[in-house]
């Protein structure tokens, strides 16, 4: 049972490019989560959605920043015009629904390093 | 606003040492989460604590939860080197949609 898949893992853009980072959930997992962490710090959540919907997304920069999950294929995060302040590891989290008295299962991470 | 206070950030311990970090949070919370990252990894669940009082243990390590006091620890018991890792609490605050709040982290350094 594959867990909680992000690609890819190593992300290097310039200034002004788009970054686009992707999260399959775990098989079975319809709620998933976007987390952005910085150097020594901890996650801050950015996005929760699930299929086709928007459900939370209350820590997401206005601008630039843009998530989706389709009825078809991965969770998208989508960073439009990077600057140098959007490097960070990006994690992706799946449950199988709100508040299951599980964890959240994170992905390994997307680091996007912007030049 | 949640605020989740994790203390100490940095924790330097020798082997077959005790410790207990501290997780402090500031509002009403269903659920606490504790997670361990290695360096350049992802976030492993070690527990879920859901009720006043819930104890947990697994190896080492035992976390616990009082609601009232709006705090939860993690207690390490005769460390070992493989123990050296971050440790996060979160914390889903009551009435949410189900996103975390993290604490900052405790990094853990044990030394033989």
């Amino acid at each position: 049972n594959a867990g909680v898949m992000q690609n890819p893992r190593h992300l290097v853009r310039r200034r002004g490019q788009e970054a686009r980072l992707r999260c399959s959930p775990m098989k079975g997992h319809s709620h998933v989560y976007w987390y952005r962490q910085l150097p020594e710090e901890g996650l801050k959540f950015m996005v929760y959605l699930q299929k086709e919907n928007i459900i939370d997304e209350s820590g997401m920069p206005k601008e630039r920043f843009s998530a989706e999950f389709p009825k078809e294929g991965p969770s998208i995060l989508r960073i439009q015009q990077v600057v140098r302040g959007d490097s960070a590891a990006y994690f992706c989290a799946s449950s199988p629904r709100r508040g299951a008295d599980q964890p959240q299962h994170f992905g390994d991470g997307t680091r996007l390093s912007i030049l | 606003e949640l605020k989740v206070e994790q203390n100490p950030l940095f924790l330097s311990m020798q082997e077959g040492k005790n410790y207990t970090i501290y997780c402090n949070y500031s509002t009403t919370s269903d659920r606490l989460y504790w997670y361990r990252q290695d360096p350049g990894k992802s976030l492993e669940s070690l527990f879920v604590l859901l009720s006043n009082g819930a104890v947990k243990q697994e190896g080492r390590l035992m976390a616990s939860l009082d609601t009232k006091a709006r705090l939860s620890t993690l207690h390490i018991t005769a460390a070992v080197h493989d123990l050296s890792a971050t440790y996060f609490c979160a914390v889903d605050m009551t009435g949410s949609q189900g996103n975390l709040i993290f604490g900052k982290g405790t990094k853990l350094s044990v030394k033989p």
